[in-house]
């Protein structure tokens, strides 16, 4: 069965350090994509960094970048330089097909000033 | 980028009663749409993917009785929760697949917070 795995599930880092969030998924897909999405207190899904499955380069999206190891399947997402906003769930995504995402069970980051 | 947009964002109803839930989409067409469920300090639940003009595919579980969804134009899907009782009680999230600069990329609505009394 498809699944992502977040095995994160709470995190502190202290403000101006960086933090790795950990996300391996299972598929035998070819092609798909991989997003990490911030989840504020407020409810609503943010957008971070996408990385396509053929994609060549880590990605990097400002204080984001996207550790992706395809080989071992797994797509770890590092903030750079934490700020008292980035405290959030944090959940890694996957999808393929366009028909259908999958969602890790998430990640609950504190960053402490 | 692209906006979706939910409403209403609160919603407190009396068990027994349905509420509809709005999802749109402002900038774009969306030919397909999708509708989660999350609990408290949960991930998002895939209720139903809609596509427009047709009728939506249901997760597993997800009773396609209690959670009517309708896709009638390409820029609107509705979600009626129907007979709601307090186990209903939930965040329900649309997002869309829209002309964003990564393939695959979904916009989410803001949220609509469900309370059944």
């Amino acid at each position: 069965a498809q699944k992502i795995t977040q095995t994160q599930p709470g995190m502190f880092v202290q403000e101006k350090e960086a933090v790795t969030l950990d996300c391996t998924y299972d598929t035998s897909d070819p092609s798909y994509g991989l997003f990490w999405y911030k989840q504020p207190s407020s409810g609503e899904m943010i957008f971070l960094i996408y990385q396509g499955s053929y994609d060549q380069q880590n990605a990097t999206e400002g204080r984001y970048s996207l550790n992706f190891q395809k080989a071992r399947k797994s797509a770890n997402l590092v903030i750079s330089a934490s700020q008292l906003g980035d405290s959030a769930m944090y959940f890694c995504t996957w999808r393929t097909s366009y028909d259908k995402v999958i969602f890790g069970p998430g990640t609950s980051l504190s960053v402490i000033p | 980028g692209a906006v979706v947009s939910q409403h209403p964002s609160w919603v407190i109803c009396k068990s027994g009663t349905s509420v509809k839930i709005e999802c749109r989409s402002l900038d774009f067409q969306a030919t397909t749409m999708f509708w989660y469920r999350q609990f408290p300090k949960q991930s998002l639940m895939l209720m139903a993917t809609s596509n427009e003009g047709s009728k939506a595919t249901y997760e597993q579980g997800v009773e396609k009785d209690k959670f009517l969804i309708n896709h009638a134009s390409l820029t609107l899907s509705t979600l009626t929760v129907t007979s709601a009782h307090p186990e209903d009680s939930s965040f329900y999230i649309c997002s869309a697949s829209g002309p964003g600069r990564n393939t695959g990329e979904l916009f989410f609505g803001e949220g609509s917070r469900l309370t059944v009394l």
